[in-house]
C-alpha cells in the first residue's frame, strides 16, 4: 500500500518570500506520478504541478517548482515570490501508473501568506 | 483539464432524509470519483464510478448508504441516504484525464 506523509500541519510565509512544503511517500512501485494540489479557502481544489517518477528533471510551473528525490521518496514544493492568493491548503498526492489506480492524498498543509 | 460542476453547492438536511448530489463534466470521461472531505481535512475516496458498470466502493462505504449512478460519460450522481450528523461533510466529484485528476467545487452538506 502507498502512503503519503505531510508532517507539517501549518506554515506561514511573508509575501514575496519563498517557502518550501515537505512531502514524503512510501511505495514499492517504480512507476508512478506525484502531484501537488491547492485548495484555497472555500474554493475549488486545483492541480498545481505534476511529476512523473521516471523523469529526473524537476517539474516547474511558473512560481511553483518541486524537488523530487526518488531514492529518498521525497517530493517537496517550492513556492517562489509568495503572493496573498497562495494562501490555501496544499495536498501532496501519489498515484501508481496503470488503470484502476487510485490517488492517495497526504493530510495537507495549511499555508498562510502574510502581507 | 476538465470543467466540472456540482449541484447543489450546499444544503442543510434533516436527519433521516436523503440527498442526491449531481456532477456534470464538460467532456466525456471514463472514470469518475466521489470523495468526502471534512473541513480542514484530507480527502477520502468513497467510490469509483465507471459508465456502464457498478460503482466500486472503498472500505467503509457501502452502496446502500451511498448509491451512485453513472448513466453516461459526462454525468454522475451520489446519494447520501438516511443521513445522520456524522455525514456532515464536503462531497467532491472528480474525473481523471491522462493520470491527472480534476475536482468539482464540492457540495457542502450539513445534517441537523
Amino acid at each position: 500500500a502507498q502512503t503519503v506523509t505531510q508532517s507539517q500541519p501549518e506554515m506561514s510565509v511573508q509575501e514575496a518570500e519563498t517557502v518550501t512544503l515537505s512531502c514524503t511517500y512510501d511505495t514499492s512501485e517504480n512507476n508512478y506520478y506525484l502531484f501537488w494540489y491547492k485548495q484555497p479557502p472555500s474554493r475549488q481544489m486545483i492541480l498545481v504541478i505534476r511529476q512523473e517518477a521516471y523523469k529526473q528533471q524537476n517539474a516547474t510551473e511558473n512560481r511553483f517548482s518541486v524537488n523530487f528525490q526518488k531514492a529518498a521518496k521525497s517530493f517537496s514544493l517550492k513556492i517562489s515570490d509568495s503572493q496573498l492568493g497562495d494562501t490555501a491548503m496544499y495536498f501532496c498526492a501519489f498515484r501508481v501508473t496503470g488503470a484502476n489506480s487510485k490517488l492517495t492524498f497526504g493530510k495537507g498543509i495549511t499555508l498562510s501568506v502574510r502581507p | 483539464s476538465a470543467v466540472i460542476s456540482q449541484k447543489p453547492s450546499r444544503d442543510i438536511c434533516q436527519r433521516g432524509t436523503s440527498l442526491t448530489i449531481q456532477c456534470q463534466v464538460d467532456s466525456q470521461v471514463t472514470m469518475m470519483f466521489w470523495y468526502r472531505q471534512q473541513p480542514g481535512q484530507s480527502l477520502t475516496l468513497i467510490a469509483t464510478a465507471n459508465q456502464g458498470s457498478e460503482a466500486t466502493y472503498e472500505s467503509g462505504f457501502v452502496i446502500d448508504k451511498f448509491p451512485i449512478s453513472r448513466p453516461n460519460l459526462t454525468f454522475s450522481t451520489l446519494t447520501v441516504s438516511n443521513m445522520s450528523p456524522e455525514d456532515s461533510s464536503i462531497y467532491l466529484c472528480s474525473v481523471e484525464n491522462a493520470y491527472e485528476q480534476y475536482f468539482g467545487p464540492g457540495t457542502r452538506l450539513t445534517v441537523t
